[in-house]
């Protein structure tokens, strides 16, 4: 089975603080990971996907298959990062499905 | 270039009654997929219609039903409807099938059911 696990449904930090969220997986094969995003009042949007390995707003997420897990890492974090993040995986079958995970509100405090 | 709509934004219902949603996919996008949240929760995959075809179903009963149509616009019907079926409802429109085509979501359909 599929299953994508946040553990933190809440993360508070300050400003200018290390962030990490953290998201585990559960898939047989080879998965194909992705952060979403959804800032206050705004639809859902990708962040950043691993097989891109890129850095968005300043955010990474390395894709550890041994630990299962792809955490989304931030250095410094700043306020207008508050939001809700929600790890995904992209399902097998042949259809696109994503599974997420419960998300984890990001709060940065001033 | 328009995004992702959905209506209606909100919508009340009660118990046992019928509902349409609807989505217009960004354009030149072919595939849409929809997804439910509940409170709480994240987004849970309904079923997804690539060229006005089912292409995949996640676990939901018979009374949810879809539909696409040559435009690529799509609707959501969900029959008999249950207090638990109150929820966000999402679609994401994406260019093409194959994974490097970014999902792209609409702002949802609030549903309650009473």
């Amino acid at each position: 089975a599929q299953r994508v696990t946040q553990p933190e449904k809440l993360l508070s930090v300050f400003k200018g603080a290390p962030v990490e969220l953290k998201c585990n997986y559960s898939y047989s094969g080879s998965p194909e990971l992705f952060w979403y995003v959804q800032y206050s009042r705004q639809r859902l949007q990708l962040l950043l996907r691993h097989i891109s390995r890129e850095s968005i707003k300043g955010f990474t997420a390395d894709l550890n298959k041994g630990e299962t897990s792809f955490h989304l890492k931030k250095p410094f974090a700043q306020e207008e990062d508050s939001a809700m993040y929600y790890c995904a995986l992209k399902g097998q079958g042949g259809s696109e499905k994503l599974v997420f995970g419960k998300g984890t509100k990001l709060t940065v405090n001033p | 270039e328009t995004g992702v709509t959905q209506s209606p934004t909100h919508l009340i219902k009660t118990r046992g009654q019928q509902v349409t949603l609807r989505c217009s996919s960004q354009s030149g996008h072919n595939t849409v997929s929809w997804y439910q949240q509940a409170l709480g929760q994240g987004p849970q995959f309904i079923f997804q219609y690539y060229r006005e075809e089912e292409n995949g179903r996640g676990n939901f009963p018979p009374r949810f039903s879809g539909l696409q149509f040559p435009n690529y616009s799509s609707e959501l019907n969900v029959n008999a409807l249950e207090l638990d079926d109150s929820a966000l409802y999402l679609c994401a429109s994406s260019l093409d099938l194959g994974s490097r085509n970014e999902q792209f979501f609409g702002p949802g359909t609030r549903l309650t059911v009473l």
